[in-house]
């Protein structure tokens, strides 16, 4: 069925230095990717996306990639500020006759001062 | 600018009990999505409504219904609760499909003792 894997499961860094988060999907169909940031006792926030038609896409510190060939899409943040500790999810979805949301276990990441 | 709104915030229910959870969507979308979150795990897809109908089920029992309304507010109504039902309901609602750029609500904390 479909799946979406996501190592490493907790990832601990120090300030400034840079993320990485890297997640497989199972269904070859799939065609949007978002990354989903939860702090503790919070919503997840939508913090970017892509679509399959697009290899790579960058806002600020945060960029995502995607090998469509492979079916893994990763997660780059650069800079890391302690404001970046919180629990990451990939997800990814195919628009059908409905859409179904798949999401990844979940990163811990931890930013050390 | 509202965000999506869910009620109540927390809940707690007795084993056999029956819960509805509320959602109010952005003003504007017509796509409405449930989510159970366990501790520690990613949202797991429960339903998807779009236009008032049901789009989409995971894998999850027929104690658990759904449905939206003409102002594509939704409802969650789950039967018969288990203690394993325990969890974060999340609520998400996109413009169109649920593939697109979903946000999230705060979510309805649900224990079952």
């Amino acid at each position: 069925g479909e799946n979406v894997e996501q190592h490493p499961s907790t990832l601990s860094v120090q300030e400034g230095d840079s993320a990485v988060i890297k997640c497989t999907y199972s269904d070859s169909a799939s065609n949007y990717f978002p990354w989903y940031k939860q702090e503790l006792g919070k919503r997840p926030q939508l913090i970017i996306d892509i679509r399959s038609n697009v290899g790579e896409k960058k806002d600020q510190r945060i960029a995502v990639t995607l090998n469509k060939t492979a079916k893994h899409f990763s997660l780059h943040i650069t800079e890391t500020q302690p404001e970046d500790s919180a629990v990451y999810f990939c997800a990814a979805s195919k628009k059908t006759s409905y859409d179904k949301v798949i999401f990844g276990p979940g990163t811990s990441l931890s930013v050390i001062p | 600018d509202a965000g999506v709104t869910q009620s109540p915030t927390h809940l707690i229910k007795t084993r056999g009990q029956q819960v509805t959870l509320r959602c109010s969507p952005i003003s504007g979308h017509k796509s409405v999505s449930w989510y159970q979150q366990v501790l520690g795990q990613g949202p797991q897809f429960i339903f998807q409504y779009y236009e008032k109908e049901e789009r989409g089920r995971g894998n999850f029992p027929d104690r658990f219904s759904a449905r939206q309304f003409p102002n594509y507010s939704s409802e969650l109504n789950v039967n018969a609760l288990l203690l394993g039902d325990s969890a974060l309901y999340l609520c998400a609602s996109s413009w169109d499909r649920p593939a697109y750029e979903q946000y999230f609500g705060p979510g309805t904390r649900l224990t079952v003792t």
